[in-house]
């Protein structure tokens, strides 16, 4: 059963170009969240997304940031015109459905993450 | 005011001390409650759940306190793996992380 996978796991950009992460989340899992952890700092929220759906995306910067979930294939993360201060570590992270079962706990599970180095 | 605070530490301890970790949110609504690890250069991962009835597992103790909107992570004789940053999460529709709290455990 894999794990949440990422790729690339580092990417150097220059300043100007774009950027495209990649989040494929465990299999039967169908929530995804984004996180950016700039160097010495913690997880941010960045954007939620449930197949083909943008639910919450409050964390998001207004411009140059997009993200997607389509029916098919993994989330991605793209970065257009990225600038020096986009450097930073992007996470992924999956979940499933919440359950009784599972008394309501909606644990997600992180990937391995993409160090985003922008010259 | 953030949605989750931590302090950031860092914690400095010795090996086999009793480390105590807090964390405030601020949304009386929040459903569930974690304590992930993170080490360094790698992705969190999830450490302990934490119950209203509080739990434990081996070394660790988390605490819920609903009341005061905290919970706390206890870690008993600490051991020099146990150095990481530990983040909590809070829940209601979406996870809101800390910033985490750096520990280094010392020989």
């Amino acid at each position: 059963n894999a794990g949440v996978m990422q790729n690339p796991r580092h990417l150097v950009r220059r300043r100007g170009q774009e950027a495209r992460l990649r989040c494929s989340p465990m299999k039967g899992h169908s929530h995804v969240y984004w996180y950016r952890q700039l160097p010495e700092e913690g997880l941010k929220f960045m954007v939620y997304l449930q197949k083909e759906n943008i639910i919450d995306e409050s964390g998001m910067p207004k411009e140059r940031f997009s993200a997607e979930f389509p029916k098919e294939g993994p989330s991605i993360l793209r970065i257009q015109q990225v600038v020096r201060g986009d450097s930073a570590a992007y996470f992924c992270a999956s979940r499933g459905e919440t359950g009784i079962f599972i008394g309501g706990y909606n644990e997600q599970f992180f990937g391995p993450g993409t160090r985003l180095t922008v010259l | 005011r953030k949605e989750v605070e931590q302090d950031p530490g860092p914690f400095n301890v010795p090996e086999g001390a009793t480390v105590a970790f807090n964390c405030t949110y601020s949304n009386s609504a929040s459903q569930s409650f974690f304590w992930y690890r993170q080490d360094c250069r790698k992705e969190p991962k999830l450490l302990m759940s934490v119950y209203s009835s509080g739990n434990e597992d081996g070394r660790f103790t988390a605490q819920l306190n609903r009341a005061s909107q905290y919970i706390s992570l206890l870690i008993r004789d600490s051991k020099l793996s146990d150095s990481a940053t530990y983040l909590c999460a809070v829940n209601n529709n979406d996870m809101r992380f800390g910033a985490g709290t750096r520990l280094t455990v010392k020989p």
